[in-house]
């Protein structure tokens, strides 16, 4: 298995770009999330999803978007770049079932907006 | 809302010491804490998950406890290592999938 995967790992965009940060997984896991990562402020969930089809709001979702239409992929798109942006985002993904909710993480995506 | 907090928040040990990180939240209506390792540049790496009815879990020389009614779980590493240097974070889950983590404990083990 790889388990989670993020492309890419680095990404510069400048202020008003918009993209896509790409996320999947091949654990057949239910559950699967959006955080991001700042200094001092720790990591902040941004989206997540029980299964495809259903997507929620986190805590800082304003100025991304989520679909989930297979189990797989859930990809996290930014709109319209701001600097306030600048980050790494972490997927991450859950079986879901039962008692057991252990977080897989995917290695991270870095970006900055200029 | 709940918030998590981690103390101490950077700690350097020699090597072979036994030591201990501290996580604290304020709702204690958690359903699973799990602890996770970081190394500089990477992402997470879980280490233990504690569901909600249990009291500790234990893997190799690591060990977690905890304590709901006090809203409180250790981390306790036996014998540190250099290579347990990274930063340390719990996060709480308090309806089985989304978590609200705390900002982390830098440890260093110096050979």
């Amino acid at each position: 298995n790889a388990g989670v995967t993020q492309t890419p790992k680095f990404q510069v965009l400048k202020t008003g770009q918009s993209m896509t940060l790409q996320c999947a997984q091949d654990m057949n896991h239910e559950y699967m999330s959006w955080y991001r990562q700042d200094p001092g402020m720790g990591l902040r969930l941004i989206h997540y999803s029980v299964g495809a089809g259903i997507t929620d709001q986190g805590e800082v979702p304003n100025g991304y978007n989520v679909s989930r239409s297979t189990t797989e992929d859930f990809p996290l798109r930014l709109l319209s770049a701001a600097p306030s942006q600048t980050s790494v985002y972490f997927c991450a993904s859950s079986y879901g079932g039962g008692s057991s909710y252990e977080q897989y993480f995917g290695p991270g995506t870095r970006l900055t907006v200029t | 809302k709940q918030e998590v907090t981690q103390i101490p928040a950077a700690l350097s040990v020699p090597e072979g010491e036994n030591l201990v990180l501290n996580c604290s939240f304020t709702d204690s209506a958690i359903y699973n804490l799990q602890w996770f390792r970081q190394d500089p540049g990477k992402g997470l790496t879980s280490l233990l998950l504690i569901q909600s009815s249990q009291r500790e879990q234990t893997s190799g020389r690591l060990n977690a406890s905890l304590d709901k009614s006090s809203g409180r779980s250790t981390l306790y590493i036996a014998a540190s290592q250099p290579g347990d240097s990274a930063t340390y974070l719990c996060a709480v889950s308090d309806y089985g999938q989304n978590f609200v983590f705390g900002p982390g404990t830098r440890l260093s083990v110096l050979p």
